[in-house]
């Protein structure tokens, strides 16, 4: 099982570029989120998906846009990047059922993103 | 969503038990109490939950208060590679799906 992957694991883009980053989780899982973490700094939740074809904003959703057309893949989308995405951005997915059963989330390894 | 507050830093010496506390005075009767930590350079990883009842898997054990407003993740015998930023996580099954991080506590552990 390869579990959580994300492409690319870097990419360096200019201000006002665009670019779609993948996820894809091998787990069968429904839920899937995307963080990013700055230096010295915790996740914050960008958007999540509870399903295919489901996305709801999370903490930080302005200037990224989701979709979630296949179960298994995330794609968090950049449409005007700019230096303030500047960030490491991490995917994660977990499994939806019931609260006593292990419903642990697994993480990607993250994407390193620098808008210059 | 409720808060949880964690201290920043924490030390240890190697081989020694590690208390890393955890407050949640807000909690509510749905929220479950998640631990994850990340290792530098790399992705959280799941630590362990529990509800009510002090949890015991093979990485950790977890300690509930009996008012739920704090807990403690208990690291038995710290090694080198415990050395991480520890995250406590409410999850309100089944009524929210978000899985919101704090700062969390940066673990440093000493040889």
């Amino acid at each position: 099982n390869a579990g959580v992957t994300q492409t690319p694991k870097f990419r360096v883009l200019k201000t006002g570029q665009s670019m779609t980053l993948l996820c894809a989780q091998d787990m069968n899982h429904e839920y899937m989120y995307w963080y990013r973490q700055d230096p010295g700094m915790g996740l914050r939740l960008i958007h999540y998906s509870v399903g295919e074809g489901t996305t709801a904003k999370g903490e930080v959703p302005d200037g990224y846009n989701v979709s979630r057309l296949k179960k298994q893949n995330f794609l968090l989308g950049l449409e005007s990047a700019a230096p303030s995405q500047t960030s490491v951005y991490f995917c994660a997915s977990s499994y939806s059922g019931q609260p006593h059963m292990n419903t642990e989330a697994f993480f990607g390894q993250g994407t390193r993103l620098t808008v210059v | 969503d409720a808060k949880t507050t964690q201290p920043n830093s924490m030390e240890s010496n190697e081989e020694e038990p590690v208390h890393l506390p955890c407050n949640h005075s807000t909690i509510s009767g749905t929220d479950y109490i998640h631990w994850y930590r990340q290792l530098p350079s790399q992705g959280p990883e799941y630590v362990i939950h529990g509800l009510t009842s002090n949890v015991n898997n093979r990485m950790a054990s977890l300690a509930i208060a009996e008012d739920r407003k704090s807990s403690t993740l208990i690291l038995h015998r710290a090694t080198l590679r415990d050395a991480a930023v520890y995250y406590c996580i409410l999850r309100d099954h089944p009524n929210t799906d978000k899985l919101i991080f704090g700062t969390g506590t940066r673990l440093q552990v000493f040889p």
